[in-house]
């Protein structure tokens, strides 16, 4: 079946540092992926697409990579903020793109 | 939280009892979707619609129904027959005009919890 896992442990970064988060797929053939941001208790907030002939994506201080290959796919936040703590969510569609998959999420601290 | 609203922000059920959960969207969105999220887990599709009068079941449908009388409205009755119905449930909208690869826009959550 279609599996999508992301770093289940929360990850803790020192302000000014490179968070990287990973998304990992398996049994999919994504056309494209996108990362979210959800802070607790609302919904989640779009930040960046990718598609699959796409090797690299940057907005502002975001940096998303992917690579159909390993079928993976990795998150920075450069030059991190406490700001930026938050859960990061990763979804895969396909090309109909009638249904996306999201995964479980990482939640990211990030200190002063 | 982009032009979708959802009502109530928490809601309180007993068991047995149906609920209905109001989403509405003002973005002339055609697609709609409901996703339920547990602790530590993923969003999971509940149901989905891309035009009026017509929806799918997602990977999680059994104990809910829905409806799509109108394109702005997409409300989500969880029923008794639901059996672990206390959870966080979102809805979303996309806009199908932009292709394949557009972004959902996701409501502020209800928080439902059976008493």
């Amino acid at each position: 079946s279609q599996k999508i896992e992301q770093n289940s442990e929360a990850l803790n970064i020192q302000e000014g540092k490179t968070a990287t988060l990973t998304c990992n797929y398996t049994n999919y053939s994504p056309a494209y992926l996108q990362w979210y941001r959800q802070d607790p208790g609302r919904g989640p907030v779009f930040l960046l697409l990718i598609r699959e002939n796409e090797k690299e994506k940057r907005k502002e201080r975001l940096k998303v990579t992917f690579d159909t290959t390993l079928k993976q796919s990795l998150f920075h936040i450069t030059a991190s903020q406490p700001a930026d703590s938050a859960t990061y969510l990763c979804a895969l569609a396909d090309s109909s793109a009638s249904k996306i998959i999201f995964g479980s999420g990482t939640r990211l601290s990030i200190r002063p | 939280d982009g032009g979708i609203t959802q009502s109530p922000k928490y809601l309180f059920r007993k068991e047995g009892q149906n609920v209905t959960l109001s989403c509405e969207q003002n973005l002339n969105h055609d697609a709609m979707y409901w996703y339920r999220q547990d602790p530590g887990q993923g969003l999971r599709l509940i149901y989905y619609s891309q035009i009026v009068n017509d929806f799918q079941k997602g990977d999680i449908a059994e104990g809910y129904s829905v409806s799509r009388e109108k394109k702005e409205s997409f409300p989500l009755t969880v029923t008794s027959a639901q059996k672990n119905p206390t959870a966080f449930y979102l809805c979303a909208s996309r806009n199908q005009a932009g292709g394949p690869s557009g972004e959902q826009f996701f409501g502020p959550g209800t928080r439902l919890t059976v008493l």
